[in-house]
């Protein structure tokens, strides 16, 4: 089972709003509802962010949004914010493994 | 608030075991799948293991099956991750994970290192 596919990097400037896809295949990503995304800052405990596709956790800033089409996942941060600078993982329920996870991205707030 | 705290990672030569244990609070803990998740700077995040609430139902990626072992003592609150033959290619931080039932990764710990290396 191959990682999922992140760009490595990503970067917005405070306010702006930035998107991050997650690329996997049918018998991933396109074939079922279980993509979910997480924020990690180095050294703490990674965070859940969304999961189902595009729902937030309670406490979750409705400034974090998900959604998916075809075989592509997509998690979109409006209103960049300086506290949003972390590392930020996809994972989707797979046929096989049962879980994978993206190659991660770093976001950086200009 | 739910808080997963690991410990008993360390660094062990190749061919060494290590037990990792995982205490969590703040959640009804046999309600919880668990599992473990581990990091590494080669391969990034990578699913290990997963236990149901009571321990009926444990999975294991296929590079560990037969060498790790996943528990739990749902009395202690705790998660087990017993590691034998180790390889350097074990090397990483490893997550103890909390899981509601709808595959996703509710709670994570911040993670216990392990070093396999001569």
């Amino acid at each position: 089972q191959s990682a999922l596919t992140q760009p490595a990097s990503v970067s917005g400037s405070p306010g702006q709003s930035i998107t991050i896809s997650c690329t996997g295949t049918s018998s991933d990503v396109g074939g079922y509802n279980y993509v979910s995304w997480y924020q990690h800052h180095p050294g703490k405990a990674p965070k859940l962010m969304i999961f189902g596709v595009g729902n937030r956790p309670s406490g979750v800033s409705n400034r974090f949004s998900g959604s998916k089409s075809d075989n592509t996942a997509s998690l979109t941060i409006s209103g960049l914010q300086a506290e949003d600078e972390a590392d930020y993982y996809c994972s989707s329920y797979t046929s096989s493994t049962p879980f994978v996870f993206g190659t991660g991205t770093k976001v950086t707030v200009l | 608030e739910v808080q997963l705290v690991e410990s008993g990672g360390g660094l062990v030569q190749p061919g060494g075991s290590l037990r990792l244990s995982c205490t969590a609070s703040g959640l009804t803990f046999s309600s919880f799948w668990m599992h473990w998740v581990r990091q590494d700077p080669a391969k990034g995040l990578v699913w290990v293991s997963r236990i149901k609430g009571d321990g009926s139902y444990i999975k294991y990626t296929d590079s560990v099956k037969g060498r790790f072992t996943i528990s739990r003592d749902n009395a202690k609150n705790t998660l087990y991750l017993q590691m034998n033959s180790l390889r350097a290619e074990d090397t990483a931080v490893y997550y103890c994970v909390g899981d509601s039932g709808i595959y996703t990764f509710d709670y994570w710990g911040q993670g216990t290192l392990v070093i396999v290396s001569s």
